[in-house]
């Protein structure tokens, strides 16, 4: 079955700091993954994307994901943490045949001073 | 392009009140989905529809919901009887089918039932 796992319910990190979160997927062929932030009462704000060819992939605020297919794992990195990125990232995967997103449960963010 | 838009942002209703939201889509594309998402999870797929016809739902989406969109355009969530079970985030996305499928999300709307 096809399942993203964020293993992280939350990590706090300070300010200035860098961040590493964690994304395992399980999927029958090669996915689509994506990383997402959400803040308080917000929806959904894309941070990048993976499809294909270069497995580092830049998205936007400075974060970068790397896609290694031998691990299952789809990581969101981040060298220098600014107070403002405390919010919920999720890990997803898609499109599934009926082009349905599957998003992890989400791991959430606290950044410190 | 103002991107997607969602409508009410609030909800708080009563126990077997219908409600109804309403997504307004990034003007170009053609693929609309709704999720919803309750306290501590991420977004659940409910159902999606390419231009005006629906072509998937969740088993999540009981006999009690019903989604439209009549016209390809914007799209309407019914939640007939609601439960306090229903209380939740109600995420729309929406999407342009052009060999990648990225998903834009509106603000939600967030359902109350008392």
């Amino acid at each position: 079955a096809q399942s993203v796992t964020q293993p992280d319910i939350h990590i706090t990190v300070s300010e200035g700091a860098s961040l590493e979160l964690r994304c395992n997927y399980s999927y029958g062929a090669t996915p689509y993954l994506f990383w997402y932030v959400q803040s308080p009462g917000q929806g959904l704000q894309l941070l990048l994307k993976y499809f294909s060819g270069d497995t580092l992939v830049q998205g936007i605020k400075g974060f970068e994901a790397e896609f290694k297919r031998s691990q299952s794992s789809f990581n969101l990195r981040k060298p220098s943490v600014h107070w403002s990125d405390a919010a919920e990232y999720f890990c997803a995967v898609g499109p599934l045949g009926g082009f349905k997103t599957i998003f992890g449960a989400g791991t959430r963010l606290f950044v410190k001073a | 392009d103002t991107g997607v838009s969602q409508n009410p942002r609030h909800k708080i209703t009563k126990r077997g009140q219908n409600v109804t939201f309403r997504c307004d889509p990034i003007s170009e594309h053609n693929r609309l989905y709704w999720y919803r998402q309750t306290l501590g999870q991420g977004p659940e797929f409910l159902t999606y529809f390419q231009n005006e016809a629906q072509l998937e739902k969740s088993r999540l989406l009981s006999d009690r919901f019903s989604a439209e969109r009549p016209k390809g355009s914007f799209s309407t969530l019914e939640i007939q009887r609601t439960e306090q079970g229903d209380s939740a985030m109600y995420l729309c996305a929406s999407s342009l089918v052009r060999g990648e499928e990225t998903q834009y999300f509106g603000p939600g709307t967030r359902l109350l039932v008392l």
